[in-house]
C-alpha cells in the first residue's frame, strides 16, 4: 500500500523552540508539498519541491523553510516557533503533473505553548 | 488569481437521498479536476477524478464536469451516515509544479 508518512501525529513545542517535520513517501513522487489547515482557512500551501535540493515558496512561507535531501523526504523547519503556528501540517505528494492528485499523510497537529 | 469556490455549508441531507456539492473554479484553461473527503481530525482522501467534460461514476459516486460553465460537482446517492464529512474540490491548472488549488471545503452531514 502506497503511503506517505508524517512522523508525527500529535507535536506540543514551546514558543522560540526549533521544530522539524518529517515526511517520507515510497511512491516514487517527484513533487512533494508541505500545507497547513486552519479552520476557515482551508488549506494554505506552505512550500514546495519539485526535485531533490530544489524547493519553491507557497502562499505562506514566513517562519518556515523545508530540505530535501532525497527524493522519498521532504522536511518542513520552523526556525523558531510561535503560537501563531499552531496548525494541523499536511505533507503531500505527486507526479510531476499532479494528473492524478495528491496523496496525503495522516498529518501533524502542531500545538505552540 | 486562480480560485476554485465552493459553499461552506453545512449542507444536511437525509439519510439514503442524494446529496449534491458544487465547486466552480476561474480558469477556463484548467485540466484536471479532484474531490477530497476529510474526516475531522483526518488527513484529505481522493475520491474521484475527472478529465473530460460529462459524468464519471465509482459506485455511489458520480463527479461531473462542465468546462464551458466552469463548475465541477459531486454527487452521493444513497447517502449514509459515514459520508459525514467535508468534501475539498481541487483543480489542476496544469500549468506548473505547484499542482493542485483546493477549495475550503463544503462541510456534509448525513441525518440518519
Amino acid at each position: 500500500d502506497v503511503k506517505v508518512t508524517q512522523s508525527s501525529r500529535y507535536l506540543v513545542k514551546r514558543t522560540g523552540e526549533k521544530v522539524f517535520l518529517e515526511c517520507v513517501q515510497d511512491m516514487d513522487h517527484e513533487n512533494m508539498f508541505w500545507y497547513r489547515q486552519d479552520p476557515g482557512l482551508g488549506l494554505r500551501l506552505i512550500y514546495f519541491s519539485y526535485d531533490v535540493k530544489m524547493k519553491e515558496k507557497g502562499d505562506i512561507p514566513e517562519g518556515y523553510s523545508v530540505s530535501r535531501e532525497k527524493k522519498e523526504r521532504f522536511s518542513l523547519i520552523l526556525e523558531s516557533a510561535s503560537t501563531n503556528q499552531t496548525s494541523m501540517y499536511l505533507c503531500a505528494s505527486s507526479f510531476p503533473t499532479g494528473d492524478y492528485g495528491y496523496t496525503f499523510g495522516s498529518g501533524t497537529r502542531l500545538t505552540v505553548v | 488569481q486562480k480560485e476554485v469556490e465552493q459553499n461552506s455549508g453545512p449542507l444536511s441531507v437525509p439519510e439514503g437521498a442524494i446529496a449534491s456539492l458544487n465547486c466552480t473554479y476561474s480558469d477556463r484553461g484548467s485540466q484536471s479536476f479532484f474531490w477530497y473527503r476529510q474526516y475531522s481530525g483526518k488527513s484529505p482522501e481522493l475520491i474521484m477524478f475527472i478529465y473530460s467534460n460529462g459524468d464519471k461514476e465509482d459506485g455511489r459516486f458520480t463527479a461531473q464536469l462542465n468546462k464551458a460553465s466552469q463548475y465541477v460537482s459531486l454527487l452521493i446517492r444513497d447517502s449514509q451516515p459515514s459520508d459525514s464529512a467535508t468534501y475539498l474540490c481541487a483543480v489542476n491548472w496544469g500549468g506548473g509544479a505547484d499542482g493542485l488549488t483546493f477549495g475550503k471545503g463544503t462541510h456534509l452531514i448525513i441525518q440518519p
